[in-house]
């Protein structure tokens, strides 16, 4: 059981947009601006898409975006391709009993 | 370009001690602006961190795993190093390195990651 709770899978048509959620608590998500994100394709390793909730980091395009409402992180994907298609986790500092960093379950993104 | 990359050996026994070790190219682990760490991905499951040391030695570990794990770092080397005791099949996994940033003392995002390497517990 992961600390933090996406979907297990969204899908979307090429072209569309769709948002992964992923939810949290005040000790994490909720409290901290810390939220990141990271794309793993099969076989590959899980790279770096979003940090501190909403920054991109160089080289990843702007179709990818991230918010933040309350406890609950949202990474959007907009004009999706068939590339996206990929698995999708978010994580976060953590200051609860234990403190430092928890990921998600994962989603996986299926470009239909 | 900063490059990680990961080596072990891929087969245990039960019981025995895991030892990783990653190798940093294309930087100094003796950087205050970043934590070195390792985290996992058993087999069709999500990750989950492992442990993670600054370049001073100052170290963090996941408390599910804390009794039997160690990190340590070789600056000489430009290494850091991964010690997971008395594994069970449950710790059969792909294990990444990592380069963490953190903010002051608290640890932020992930980036690079290592190919992984996959370790197996068998007997």
């Amino acid at each position: 059981q992961s600390a933090l709770t996406q979907p297990a899978s969204v899908s979307g048509s090429p072209g569309q947009s769709i948002t992964i959620s992923c939810t949290g608590s005040s000790s994490d998500v909720g409290g901290h601006n810390y939220v990141s994100w990271y794309q793993q394709h099969p076989g590959k390793p899980p790279k770096l898409m979003i940090y501190d909730v909403s920054n991109r980091p160089s080289g990843v395009s702007n179709r990818f975006s991230g918010s933040k409402s309350g406890n609950t992180a949202s990474l959007t994907i907009s004009g999706l391709q068939p590339e996206d298609e990929a698995d999708y986790y978010c994580s976060s500092y953590t200051s609860g009993r234990f403190p430092f960093v928890v990921f998600g379950g994962g989603t996986k993104l299926t470009v239909l | 370009q900063l490059q990680l990359q990961e080596s072990g050996p891929g087969l245990l026994k039960p019981s025995e001690t895991l030892s990783l070790t990653c190798t940093i190219s294309g930087g100094s682990i003796s950087s205050s602006s970043y934590n070195w760490g390792w985290t996992r991905q058993s087999p069709g499951k999500g990750l989950e961190w492992i442990a993670s040391i600054s370049y001073s030695g100052a170290t963090y570990y996941n408390p599910s795993l804390e009794s039997r794990v160690t990190i340590s770092v070789d600056t000489s080397k430009n290494q850091f190093s991964l010690r997971l005791s008395s594994v069970t099949a449950t710790d059969t996994a792909i294990y990444y390195c990592v380069r963490q940033i953190h903010d002051g003392s608290v640890p932020d995002w992930f980036d690079p990651w290592g190919q992984g390497t996959l370790v197996t517990v068998s007997s």
